[in-house]
């Protein structure tokens, strides 16, 4: 089964902080989403990355940057955190950028910034 | 632009209710249509899919059928068990877009024994 494994479920930050979210997928796939989940919003598109060092912004991607080094690992960080970052933080992955790749999530990390 | 809608919720069934979330989308393409499913404390989890007019995706009791006439894809499910309680979401996608997902705003399910 694929596995898509996210560092924290839980997370509480100040404004201003430096903040690290760590996406980890165990199926070697091309392909890592990030996305915010918000309530009566569904979710939108941050960032996402086809390849090692690549990546491509997403919908909302303003406040946020991303890193993937090594192809298992997608990382989401938010420069100087804000209040209105507070959110649901999902990631997914899959096997390629055809419609028919089933994108797989990991559990989110729910992100208060105080 | 391309967008999905959703029927509002939190929608509140009795076990054994028949069940329809209503879904629509506006797209400059020819999407293909998903429904994934969230239960309590858990990530996304793929439901079922359409790639096609008239296709009918369908999984553990629950179908939803493409209507490229009414652009709608509504999520159907005959008697509904108190482990449907969870957050659904009707998604698009589009050959141009990458593998994008664009997911409407999610429909809250309770059921009630």
């Amino acid at each position: 089964d694929v596995k898509v494994t996210q560092s924290s479920r839980y997370l509480v930050k100040r404004t201003g902080e430096k903040v690290f979210l760590e996406c980890v997928q165990d199926m070697d796939h091309e392909n890592m989403f990030w996305y915010r989940q918000d309530p009566g919003l569904g979710l939108r598109l941050i960032y996402f990355s086809y390849d090692v060092k690549m990546k491509e912004k997403g919908d909302i991607p303003e406040g946020y940057s991303v890193s993937r080094e090594k192809k298992e690992r997608f990382s989401l960080i938010l420069e100087s955190a804000s209040t209105n970052q507070t959110s649901m933080y999902l990631c997914a992955s899959s096997l390629g950028t055809g419609v028919l790749n089933e994108q797989f999530f990991g559990p989110g990390t729910r992100l208060t910034v105080l | 632009g391309n967008s999905v809608t959703q029927m509002e919720g939190p929608v509140t069934l009795s076990e054994e209710a028949f069940l329809t979330i209503n879904c629509t989308y506006t797209a400059t393409g020819y999407p293909s249509l998903f429904w994934y499913v969230q239960y309590p404390g858990e990530g996304l989890q793929l439901l079922l899919k359409a790639t096609k007019a008239d296709d009918k995706g369908s999984n553990k009791g629950f179908e939803a059928t493409y209507r490229k006439e009414t652009t709608s894809f509504h999520l159907e499910k005959g008697s509904v068990q108190v482990s449907d309680s969870a957050v659904y979401f009707c998604a698009l996608i589009l050959y141009n877009q990458g593998g994008k997902l664009i997911f409407g705003q999610g429909t809250e399910l309770s059921v009630k024994p």
